[in-house]
């Protein structure tokens, strides 16, 4: 049983380009949140989706989006792009349905933006 | 605003020891109150999750308590290991089962 995928796992861009990464849930979820972890922080939340449609949002701007496909994966958009946006980016896949708050996390992509 | 406070100073304790972490809220009244690991570069592992009206949880070597009135967490690692050592979040959810998570602390068991 394949585990929440995600790809890039390392990414480096300059200020202002944008960025697009990817998220495979685990077999059997339909729902997917976006983390935002800076070095030495927990993890913050971005967004969720289910049912292709954004749910919930963290406090983060507009520059930070989303899209949830038919098959449940997941990409983040990242546009114009500041040096505070370097962290590791981390997708949780989860069953509506199933333990309260349960998330598997998986490995991350760490964004370096110069 | 809601605060989760876990020490940022990493503790380091011999093999064989209870490890005991601390997760300390404010202006929050969480339903759930989650435990997760997390090794250098990788994502959080889920652990243990606690709900308010449950004092207590157990899995294996890990104990959980939930203190509503004080308005903490304590999660306990029996016989530690040094495979044990790692970062270990405290994360507290709603009703919209989101979780705010703490910047974790540091553990380290020495053989």
């Amino acid at each position: 049983d394949a585990g929440v995928t995600q790809s890039p796992t390392h990414l480096i861009k300059t200020r202002g380009q944008q960025v697009t990464l990817r998220c495979s849930p685990k077999s059997g979820h339909d729902t997917v949140s976006w983390y935002q972890q800076a070095l030495g922080q927990g993890p913050q939340f971005i967004f969720q989706y289910y049912e292709e449609e954004e749910r919930q949002r963290g406090n983060f701007p507009d520059r930070f989006s989303g899209h949830q496909f038919p098959n449940y994966s997941s990409e983040l958009n990242v546009n114009a792009l500041l040096l505070g946006d370097s962290a590791l980016y981390l997708c949780a896949s989860s069953l509506v349905q199933g333990p309260t708050g349960t998330q598997y996390f998986g490995p991350g992509t760490r964004l370096l933006v110069l | 605003s809601q605060k989760i406070e876990q020490n940022s100073e990493a503790l380091n304790i011999q093999e064989g020891k209870t490890a005991t972490l601390t997760c300390n809220y404010t202006n929050y009244s969480p339903a759930y109150l989650q435990w997760y690991r997390q090794d250098p570069g990788r994502g959080p592992v889920f652990l243990l999750l606690i709900r308010e009206n449950e004092k207590e949880k157990r899995k294996e070597r890990l104990k959980v308590t939930f203190d509503t009135t004080l308005k903490q967490s304590l999660f306990h690692i029996t016989a530690s290991q040094p495979a044990d050592s790692a970062t270990y979040l405290c994360a507290l959810s709603g009703g919209s089962y989101i979780p705010t998570f703490g910047r974790g602390t540091s553990l380290i068991v020495h053989p």
